[in-house]
């Protein structure tokens, strides 16, 4: 069955400091992983995607992630937080046509002054 | 460019009762998918359609049920709403054949007294 578990329900760091969210995925093909991020009030945003190919992506506002078949995970990294990236951040599979999307539980970003 | 819309913004219904929620998609997209977000969770898919037939569907029951129009915009229909139904739902939109980025709307708040 497909499933995506993001096991850090809150994280806090302070501005400046380094971040890494963790995604572990189960799924029975080669998967087509996505980070979005939630703002209260706003709507889902793409930060990154990874189909195939190199396995360190690049996605917008500084963020990256890197794919690791052998650990089924897709953890996303930024160097040097700032206090705009609080938000809640969702890992998600893709079905290989895109017609079926999984959503992990999500994790809660604080970040300290 | 119009992004992807959602009415309305917030609604509230008793047990029992049905509720229509409405998305218009973000220009040019054929394809629009629905999501149920329950508080503290991340976004379950419910289903997705595709010129108008639906070509994907998750873990909901027949109760939950959609339409897309010619022009692309959809409804999700919910009858016999039960207090768990409470919930953010989520639409996104992306062109077709389904693509891997998806746009998402605001969402509906619909809260089942």
């Amino acid at each position: 069955a497909q499933s995506v578990t993001q096991p850090d329900i809150h994280i806090t760091v302070s501005e400046g400091a380094s971040l890494e969210l963790r995604c572990n995925y189960s799924y029975g093909a080669t998967p087509y992983l996505f980070w979005y991020v939630q703002s209260p009030g706003q709507g889902l945003q793409l930060l990154l995607k990874y189909f195939s190919g190199d396995t360190l992506v690049q996605g917008i506002k500084g963020f990256e992630a890197e794919f690791k078949r052998s650990q089924s995970s897709f953890n996303l990294r930024k160097p040097s937080v700032h206090w705009s990236d609080a938000a809640e951040y969702f890992c998600a599979v893709g079905a290989i046509n895109f017609n079926k999307f999984y959503f992990g539980s999500g994790t809660k970003l604080n970040v300290k002054p | 460019e119009t992004g992807v819309t959602q009415s309305p913004t917030h609604l509230i219904k008793t047990r029992g009762q049905q509720v229509t929620l409405r998305c218009s998609s973000q220009s040019g997209h054929n394809t629009v998918s629905w999501y149920q977000q329950a508080l503290g969770q991340g976004p379950q898919f419910i289903f997705q359609y595709y010129r108008e037939e639906e070509n994907g569907r998750g873990n909901f029951p027949p109760r939950f049920s959609g339409l897309q129009f010619p022009n692309y915009s959809s409804e999700l229909n919910v009858n016999a709403l039960e207090l768990d139904d409470s919930a953010l739902y989520l639409c996104a939109s992306s062109s077709g054949p389904p693509g891997d980025t998806q746009y998402f709307g605001p969402g509906t708040r619909l809260t089942v007294l």
